[in-house]
């Protein structure tokens, strides 16, 4: 069964500059979460999007934006990038508008890397 | 707001023994599921478990079952007959409100020993 894909799997970017996560959903989910894990941590929740409209907003940073596009994927725009910012990324996706009752499905996540 | 408590921060298990890992939550609100989430070493977040609140009968997936009280917002993960594929972190989650965010806990730490 098709999974979520994110792209890159690895990203090594200096500080101050400038980075771009993807996520694309499993076909015909409409909503996407991104949730960041730093080492050793739990994933906290950042920001989701249904129907390419923001649903919800968590503890994401002001340097960082995102948009859910026509196809249903999602790009994490992260600009201004701080070493605090290295951490695992993780874009999840699900039916229905993220009702209660439907699972969202994990992609393998992105590892930035700021240097 | 809702929360979610993981205390234990490592646990061991002997091989083909049964393993228990503790979790408590609270919420406001009056519907919503819990799930605890398997991270291996390929971090990769993987599902093992979930339980909607208002059922009273505990969520059960092969070797993998749930003690869910409800009353006292606990939440406890058993993995029966343990297997060296099952060390890995686990966190326990819960989601509620209108857009459904994933809360979770600190998480454990669970190896198997052979």
């Amino acid at each position: 069964a098709a999974g979520v894909i994110q792209s890159p799997r690895h990203l090594i970017k200096e500080k101050r500059e400038t980075a771009t996560l993807k996520c694309y959903p499993i076909p015909r989910h409409d909503t996407v979460y991104w949730y960041q894990q730093g080492p050793g941590q739990d994933p906290q929740f950042l920001i989701s999007f249904y129907e390419k409209m923001q649903s919800d907003k968590g503890s994401i940073p002001d340097r960082f934006s995102a948009q859910q596009f026509s196809d249903y994927h999602s790009e994490l725009n992260m600009s201004s990038l701080e070493l605090g910012d290295s951490a695992l990324y993780f874009c999840a996706s699900s039916l229905e508008g993220g009702s209660l009752q439907e699972t969202q499905y994990f992609g393998p996540g992105t590892r930035l890397l700021v240097l | 707001a809702q929360t979610v408590t993981q205390s234990q921060p490592e646990m061991s298990v002997q091989e083909a023994e049964t393993v228990t890992l503790s979790c408590t939550y609270d919420t406001s609100e009056s519907d919503y599921y819990l799930f605890w989430y398997k991270q291996p070493p390929s971090r990769q977040m993987i599902l093992v478990i979930r339980q909607e609140a208002y059922k009273q009968q505990n969520a059960t997936e092969n070797r993998f079952s749930v003690n869910f009280q409800k009353a006292a917002k606990s939440f406890s993960l058993k993995i029966s007959d343990s297997q060296l594929g099952d060390a890995a972190m686990y966190f326990c989650a819960n989601n509620s409100g209108a857009n459904s965010k994933l809360t979770f806990g600190k998480g454990i730490t669970l190896s198997v020993r052979p």
